[in-house]
């Protein structure tokens, strides 16, 4: 059964600051992998896709990486802002199941 | 730009009321799903629908059910509410095609049932 771990489970930082976020499987049999943003009491927003053969993908001071073989993802992002103050999911894609597996997401907090 | 439409954005009813939460897209995605959140926890699949006249049930056990009668909209219904039912229900859909393509999500309806 995949299961998806993100770690922190929390984060405050200082604005300005570069962070990464840490999500691992343990089925590394998975179409791909995305990483979403939760802002409270709100819906999901895709940030980044990684299809299963590619090792990372970059959206703006977002980058996010991709080992399938290890079972981690990594999602870094540059330069923080309070803006950024939010939930970030992890979910994996799994051959087995056709369905999306979501970690429990790191609360990130940006302070000025 | 998403197009993926939940109502009521939050609804607090009584015990044994029955309920349907409203889903709607306008991408003409196939595939749509329920997710069930408790607050600081996972996102749970409840239900999901791969087409028309397609619906099955997701991991987590729901006492709701679903109807797909047509590709936009995807409603959730609750026949008799408990407070266990009390939670955050969130809509999504992808495709079309390829399984792979990523989920939209909606802004999600919160439950609160006393």
């Amino acid at each position: 059964k995949q299961e998806v771990t993100q770690i922190p489970a929390a984060l405050s930082v200082p604005e300005g600051e570069n962070l990464v976020l840490n999500c691992s499987f343990t089925d590394s049999a998975i179409y791909n992998l995305q990483w979403f943003r939760q802002d409270p009491g709100k819906g999901l927003t895709s940030l980044l896709l990684i299809q299963s053969s590619q090792r990372e993908q970059t959206s703006g001071r977002l980058n996010a990486s991709l080992d399938k073989s290890s079972g981690r993802s990594t999602l870094y992002i540059a330069a923080s802002q309070p803006g950024d103050s939010a939930t970030y999911l992890c979910a994996v894609l799994s051959y087995n199941t056709d369905k999306l597996i979501f970690g429990t997401g790191t609360r990130l907090q940006v302070f000025p | 730009e998403a197009d993926i439409y939940q109502t009521p954005r939050y609804l607090v009813i009584g015990t044994g009321k029955k309920i349907t939460l409203e889903c709607s897209q306008t991408m003409g995605h196939d595939k749509m799903y329920w997710y069930q959140q408790d607050p600081g926890m996972e996102l749970h699949l409840i239900h999901y629908s791969y087409g028309v006249n397609s619906t099955e049930k997701g991991d987590l056990s729901s006492e709701s059910t679903v109807s797909r009668i047509r590709t936009e909209h995807f409603p959730l219904t609750l026949e008799s509410a408990r407070p266990s039912h009390t939670s955050q229900y969130l809509c999504a859909s992808s495709g079309p095609g390829r399984l792979q393509e990523t989920q939209y999500f909606g802004p999600g309806t919160r439950l609160t049932v006393l």
